[in-house]
């Protein structure tokens, strides 16, 4: 069976400092990847996803990036965050063929100090 | 801008009784739709999906989905105090889901 991991679960980052999140999945080939991010009870953000290998659809410009370096790892990265920057951020992963549910990972909490 | 409109709640069930969740989309060519139910502090959880119009059921679950209104809509059966959760909808296009604020429902006991 597919299975996401997802870390750290919590994070605790000072303002300016550079962030690295990371996800993998297991299970399956080629998947659909995806970075939301969600705000204290708020909807979920799509910030990134991607259908391939070095393959990165950007949804919100901001100063946050992602990366593929691997068929079944996804990396969100910052070089300096910011105060708005805190939430919680999900991976999620789905088949892709298209219209497939997404599942996702059990999230990273970062608070920005 | 393709949207996925939800009443946030909060909707209030006493238990044992039916929980209507409703939920309206903008994008006519949407061709997927998900209920995901999340508890707080935690990540959202697939309960259904449906693709053609009409209903499907599975367990105290029945999601509805009609295409000519726009419209998907989740009924709980027999709710439990453990369905108190918020509930996303989500609705599907090839590769993206766009997803509802959530409804926030609280089963009384």
């Amino acid at each position: 069976s597919q299975t996401i991991h997802q870390w750290p679960a919590t994070l605790v980052q000072p303002v300016g400092s550079p962030l690295s999140l990371e996800c993998t999945v297991e299970g399956t080939s080629n998947p659909n990847l995806y970075w939301y991010r969600q705000a204290a009870g708020r909807g979920l953000q799509l910030l990134f996803y991607s259908i391939g290998i070095g393959q990165i659809s950007s949804e919100v410009p901001q100063n946050l990036s992602a990366s593929r370096p691997q068929d079944r790892q996804f990396i969100l990265s910052s070089k300096k965050l910011l105060l708005s920057d805190s939430g919680f951020y999900l991976c999620a992963w789905s088949g892709g063929q298209g219209n497939q549910p997404q599942h996702f990972g059990d999230g990273t909490r970062l608070s920005i100090l | 801008q393709k949207e996925v409109e939800q009443n946030s709640g909060p909707l209030s069930v006493p238990e044992g009784a039916i929980a209507s969740l409703n939920c309206t989309y903008s994008d006519r060519g949407s061709q997927s739709f998900f209920w995901y139910r999340q508890y707080s502090g935690k990540s959202p959880e697939l309960i259904m999906f449906i693709y053609s119009n009409g209903d499907k059921e599975d367990g105290r679950f029945t999601a509805q989905l009609n295409k000519a209104s726009q419209y998907v809509s989740l009924l709980i059966r027999d709710s439990q105090p453990s369905d108190s959760a918020t509930y996303l909808c989500a609705v599907g296009g090839a590769q993206k889901l766009v997803f509802g604020q959530g409804t926030r429902l609280t089963i009384n006991p």
